[in-house]
């Protein structure tokens, strides 16, 4: 199975400030036949489902505002707010599709500082 | 808007068995792969399983393999996890998420989820 690694597990941050959190996985997730990362990005609020924001690594989910982006290719990902903004606080997930079991990882929480 | 309702959920002992459903509205069903992701209270997100619009292909979590099985009937716009056999590590809230159209193993919506405890 592919073991996806997100750091860090917590972060506070400013608002206005950037978020950055990384997720690593552990063999490449790079289709080298159609140069796509296998990777996706969700956020979970408190009490509710987890909510789709990026995948293919880096194309942003129909309404999403701009301040998500994500990068990386093969094994190492990255999430980035641009300018933390309160309803941002939440638990971000990494998710890998390459092969079954299209696994997690653990979540980073994101806090405001 | 497209609408996924999870129910079945609730208290079972230890080797009990529990029928799970999902309905999904609001969307051309049998378009979209369909997977089952469960999470343990306090702890992160676990796919458990996922099967293709006609049920011609189906994957699982290996901890829930010849236990569980996932199933659809696109007639009733619906989608099932069948649980045998449940351990105290099952216990968890289901959710039920619709693949993205144009590469179902992009999880685009998904349900509330149903609390599923399995204890004596």
């Amino acid at each position: 199975d592919i073991v996806m690694t997100q750091s860090p597990d917590s972060l506070a941050v400013s608002l206005g400030e950037r978020a950055t959190v990384h997720c690593k996985s552990s063999q490449s997730i790079l289709n080298r036949s159609n140069k796509k990362n296998y990777l996706t990005w969700y956020q979970q609020k408190p009490g509710q489902p987890p909510k789709l924001l990026i995948y293919w690594a880096s194309t942003r989910e129909s309404g999403v505002p701009d301040r998500f982006s994500g990068s990386g290719s093969g094994a190492d990902f990255t999430l980035t707010i641009s300018s933390l903004q309160a309803e941002d606080v939440a638990v971000y997930y990494c998710q890998q599709y390459y092969s079954t079991p299209h696994t997690f990882g653990q979540g980073t929480k994101l806090e405001i500082k | 808007e497209v609408q996924l309702v999870e129910s079945g959920g609730g208290l079972v002992q230890p080797g009990g068995s529990l029928r799970l459903s999902c309905a999904g509205s609001e969307f051309t069903f049998d378009n979209h792969w369909m997977s089952w992701v469960r999470q343990a209270p306090g702890k992160g997100l676990e796919w458990v399983a996922n099967i293709e619009h006609d049920g011609s292909k189906i994957d699982y979590v290996d901890s829930v393999k010849g236990r569980f099985t996932i199933s659809r009937d696109n007639a009733k716009n619906s989608l099932y996890l069948q649980m045998n056999s449940l351990r105290a590590e099952d216990t968890a809230v289901y959710y039920c998420a619709r693949g993205e159209s144009s590469y179902g193993y992009i999880l685009d919506y998904w349900g509330r989820g149903t609390l599923v405890t399995v204890s004596s």
